[in-house]
């Protein structure tokens, strides 16, 4: 079935650093896939996606390119801050094999970024 | 406009006790999703409902789990003879369909304690 691996955390980095959040998946057929992210004390948003090979989904600073030939979603920013503490999800939606409708998570990875 | 909200946002119950948890979706959106998320294992899939159609069923971790949606908007989800397992945070999400381009938007999520 549909999977999703992300590296595993707790990441620590300095404000202004640059980061990157591996994400891979297993899935049959054409997924959709999604970065979603919760703060201390707050809901699952949606921080970005990318429907097709090739889109690049981007949001507050933060990017990740649909990768078919390397079934990846690697999430990056450029310049950290404080406020983009939080713990950030991969997923995704779809393709042959699986539900359709329903999103499949990775486990997630706790960013904390210092002064 | 209002997002999806969830009722309660904290139950303490004790072992063998049923609860129910509540979810109004996002006006308009015909497509609603029952996750859990545990410290254990993640987030995971337990049910979703899109219009009029059966509901999938294939994320629910066993028949002591049952959930509906009345009139096409606010769903329930029961858990009957509560066991300590069970407790975790339980999020819903609405989307406008259910095709893997759609956004999910999240509650707030009920945390459930059972002791």
């Amino acid at each position: 079935g549909n999977s999703v691996t992300q590296m595993e955390g707790p990441v620590t980095l300095s404000e202004e650093a640059f980061l990157t959040i591996n994400c891979t998946y297993t899935a049959t057929g054409y997924p959709s896939l999604f970065w979603y992210v919760q703060y201390p004390g707050e809901g699952l948003q949606l921080l970005l996606k990318a429907t097709k090979a090739d889109d690049k989904g981007s949001n507050k600073g933060f990017e990740a390119t649909y990768r078919k030939e390397t079934t990846s979603f690697h999430l990056e920013k450029g310049s950290v801050q404080v406020s983009d503490s939080a713990v950030y999800f991969c997923a995704l939606i779809g393709g042959y094999g699986g539900s359709q409708g329903n999103l499949i998570f990775g486990k997630g990875t706790k960013l904390s970024v210092k002064p | 406009g209002a997002g999806v909200s969830q009722s309660p946002s904290n139950k303490v119950t004790e072992k063998g006790k049923d609860v129910e948890l509540r979810c109004d979706p996002i006006s308009g959106h015909t497509a609603l999703y029952w996750y859990r998320q545990s410290l254990g294992q993640g987030l995971e899939f337990l049910i979703y409902f899109q219009g009029n159609s059966a509901p999938d069923k294939s994320g629910l971790p066993s028949d002591r789990f049952s959930a509906e949606r009345t009139g096409g908007s606010v769903s329930t989800l029961t858990i009957q003879r509560t066991q300590q397992e069970d407790s975790a945070v339980y999020l819903c999400a609405s989307s406008t369909g259910t095709s893997a381009q759609e956004t999910q938007y999240f509650g707030p999520g009920t945390r459930l304690l059972v002791l």
